[in-house]
């Protein structure tokens, strides 16, 4: 299995509060994601990662920062939660930009905003 | 723009039942094909993949062409067992920047 862990694997936290989650590689992988998962939806990506400090917009962006200042790392801050950020959160990393590679994915955050 | 399109879920078969979910696509570009597994409470596993057209990939039983002049990915598997029972996801990955869509997922259900 890919070395991807995800922290805290469960939260619960009030409306208005920042939140930050966090993605942590060992596998050196270039390209790092975040993925948002709901009933209905299936996985939409939030941001992505090609490299150190360079991030870019997935397609539900709004309300989401991230950072990455080590290969290893991408974090993930909501600056104030609200109700409608209430989902399970996926990292994924890959190796290369190539498109026969998969991606893979850590075991999931599940974030309950009430 | 790109989407994917898969048969709604869930789906109940009987074990050593036959499987097929459908996986259609729309993308730009000469996409490679992915299937991918969602066991309860896990994140997504890789399955099995095809890179270009009329490649079979294959993987624990299940198969799945690239179907290029139908856009589609269907997966199947001859005889499914409980262990089975997951959600899976088909997604087309782009071949100009390394992102995948996803579809919505199927979720499978075998019983004894």
């Amino acid at each position: 299995d890919a070395g991807i862990t995800q922290s805290p694997r469960h939260k619960v936290t009030e409306t208005g509060t920042p939140v930050t989650l966090r993605c942590h590689q060992t596998e050196n992988h270039r390209y790092m994601y975040w993925y948002r998962q709901d009933p209905g939806h299936g996985l939409r990506l939030i941001h992505y990662s090609y490299g150190v400090k360079d991030t870019d917009k997935g397609e539900v962006s709004d309300g989401y920062s991230v950072s990455r200042s080590k290969t290893e790392d991408f974090l993930l801050t909501l600056e104030s939660a609200t109700s409608s950020q209430t989902s399970v959160y996926f990292c994924a990393i890959s190796e290369r930009v190539m498109s026969n590679q998969p991606q893979h994915f850590g075991d999931g955050t599940r974030l309950s905003i009430l | 723009g790109n989407s994917v399109t898969q048969m709604e879920g869930p789906v109940t078969l009987s074990e050593e039942a036959f499987l097929t979910i459908n996986c259609t696509y729309t993308a730009t570009g000469y996409p490679s094909l992915f299937w991918y597994v969602q066991y309860p409470g896990e994140g997504l596993q890789l399955l099995l993949k095809a890179t270009k057209a009329d490649d079979k990939g294959s993987n624990k039983g299940f198969e799945a062409t690239y179907r290029k002049e139908t856009t589609s990915f269907h997966l199947e598997k001859g005889s499914v067992q409980v262990s089975d029972s997951a959600v899976y996801f088909c997604a087309p990955k782009k071949t100009s920047y390394d992102k995948v869509i996803f579809g919505p997922g199927t979720s499978l259900s075998v019983i004894p």
